[in-house]
């Protein structure tokens, strides 16, 4: 089974903290990618990465960095946190190409944000 | 545009009944379509999926069909359980080959004994 882990379930900052959420996975998967969560609007992507070193904005990026050293792990950076960042994060993985295992994304269980 | 619209929740329905929960997308071409849920307190967990046009996803008793001429992937179950409640997320594949997905608003479900 793939396994994706998100290093906290519950984290509480304070504004202008730097945040770091990180996410792992366990299956050599090239692609991975950070999500946030929130009522009424769904899943919004905030970056992926399709290979170690690279990255790609998502729909909404603004306030947000990434970093994918190893190929297993991909983190998610809070240069300055804000209130309105406080959020579900979700961190989810995926192979290469259009197979059908290939084709589906595997999500980490969350990490839940709160910032004061 | 490239989206994916689900009907509004909650849903609210006794142990037993039907569900549908409708889903409608819009793309060019004809992306994989996938159906997520998500149990409290957890993550995504993909529930089902379909990579072409007539292909019917099925798993815990949930189906769904890939309608191309409707573009619509609605989610049923012939009779849902109290463990069903959850929220679910229609989504379909992105453009290109970046593995991206564009999900729905997601749709609360609460099944009541």
């Amino acid at each position: 089974d793939v396994k994706v882990t998100q290093s906290s379930r519950y984290l509480v900052k304070r504004t202008g903290e730097k945040v770091f959420l990180e996410c792992v996975q366990d299956m050599d998967h090239e692609n991975m990618f950070w999500y946030r969560q929130d009522p009424g609007l769904g899943l919004r992507l905030i970056y992926f990465s399709y290979d170690v070193k690279m990255k790609e904005k998502g729909d909404i990026p603004e306030g947000y960095s990434v970093s994918r050293e190893k190929k297993e792990r991909f983190s998610l950076i809070l240069e300055s946190a804000s209130t309105n960042q406080t959020s579900m994060y979700l961190c989810a993985s995926k192979g290469q190409g259009r197979g059908w295992d290939t084709d589906t994304q595997y999500f980490g269980p969350g990490t839940r944000l709160t910032v004061l | 545009g490239n989206s994916v619209t689900q009907m509004e929740g909650p849903v609210t329905l006794s142990e037993e009944a039907f569900l549908t929960i409708n889903c409608t997308y819009t793309a060019t071409g004809y992306p994989s379509l996938f159906w997520y849920v998500q149990y409290p307190g957890e993550g995504l967990q993909l529930l089902l999926k379909a990579t072409k046009a007539d292909d019917k996803g099925s798993n815990k008793g949930f189906e769904a069909t890939y309608r191309k001429e409707t573009t619509s992937f609605h989610l049923e179950k012939g009779s849902v359980q109290v463990s069903d409640s959850a929220v679910y997320f229609c989504a379909r594949g992105g453009s290109g080959n970046t593995g991206k997905l564009i999900f729905g608003q997601g749709t609360t479900l609460q099944v009541k004994p």
